[in-house]
C-alpha cells in the first residue's frame, strides 16, 4: 500500500515570495490533515478536511495560507506571501476517517525562508 | 484548552538501558496516542490508548493511560539505536480535534 505522498521535500524562498505543498493520501482515506512543525516543536494543525469539505480551519492564517482539495484526493497547501516565521515542516496525513485515531503521515516539506 | 506536557524534553540513554518518558494533560484524556518521528520524516503511529489503567506493548516499547486518564508513559525495554528518534504524544481534545505535546528527544549511545 503507498503511503503519503508529499512534495516538494524541500524549499528555500525569500520572504514574500510564494509556495506551495501538495499531498496525495492514502488511497480511500477521507480525511486529510495539513500540519506545521516548527523546530523544537508539536504538529500544528492548519486545516481538516473530510472528503473535500473543511472540517477545522481555525488555525489557518487565512491571510496569507490557502488549502484546497477539489476532488477530495489530493491537496494542495500554498502561502502566500511567505514570512520568516512560515520557516517549518509541513506535514500531511490522512486517515480513514477521524474516529480511527491513527493518522498516516508523508515525510513533510521542509520550508526555510529567508 | 487542554495542554499537554512531555517529560523529559531530552532524554540520553546507553544502549540497553530502560526508559520512561512521560505525557501530562490538563485535562482528561479521551484518547492518547504516541507516535514516533524520525529526523526529517513524517510521524509513525505506535499506539492508542483510551481507557483507563489500559496498557498496550509493541516489541519492546509498552504504553500506559493512568486510571484518572491524565497521564501517559511510554516506557522502552532494553533500547536500541533504532529506538532513537522523537516521540510525540497526541490527544483528543474534548471536540475530538487532535493536540500534540511537544515531543521527547531520544538519543541512544552506543
Amino acid at each position: 500500500e503507498a503511503g503519503v505522498a508529499q512534495s516538494p521535500r524541500y524549499k528555500i524562498i525569500e520572504k514574500r515570495q510564494s509556495v506551495a505543498f501538495w499531498c496525495n493520501p492514502i488511497s480511500g482515506h477521507a480525511t486529510l490533515y495539513w500540519y506545521q512543525q516548527i523546530l523544537g516543536q508539536g504538529p500544528k494543525l492548519l486545516i481538516q478536511f473530510q472528503n473535500n469539505g473543511v472540517v477545522d480551519d481555525s488555525q489557518l492564517p487565512k491571510d496569507r495560507f490557502s488549502a484546497e482539495r477539489l476532488k477530495g484526493v489530493d491537496s494542495t497547501l500554498k502561502i502566500q506571501p511567505a514570512k520568516l516565521e512560515d520557516s517549518a515542516v509541513y506535514l500531511c496525513a490522512s486517515s480513514l476517517s477521524r474516529s480511527t485515531g491513527e493518522l498516516f503521515f508523508g515525510e513533510g516539506s521542509r520550508l526555510t525562508v529567508l | 484548552s487542554q495542554e499537554l506536557e512531555q517529560s523529559p524534553q531530552s532524554l540520553i540513554v546507553q544502549e540497553g538501558k530502560n526508559l520512561t518518558i512521560n505525557c501530562t494533560s490538563s485535562k482528561t484524556l479521551y484518547g492518547l496516542y504516541w507516535y514516533k518521528q524520525k529526523y526529517g520524516e513524517g510521524l509513525i503511529f505506535l499506539m492508542m490508548l483510551q481507557k483507563g489503567g489500559e496498557e498496550k506493548s509493541h516489541e519492546k516499547i509498552t504504553a500506559k493511560l493512568d486510571e484518572k486518564k491524565q497521564q501517559s508513559s511510554l516506557h522502552i525495554t532494553a533500547s536500541q539505536p533504532s529506538h532513537a528518534g522523537i516521540y510525540l504524544c497526541g490527544a483528543d481534545d474534548s471536540n475530538y480535534q487532535l493536540i500534540w505535546g511537544a515531543g521527547t528527544k531520544l538519543i541512544i549511545k552506543p
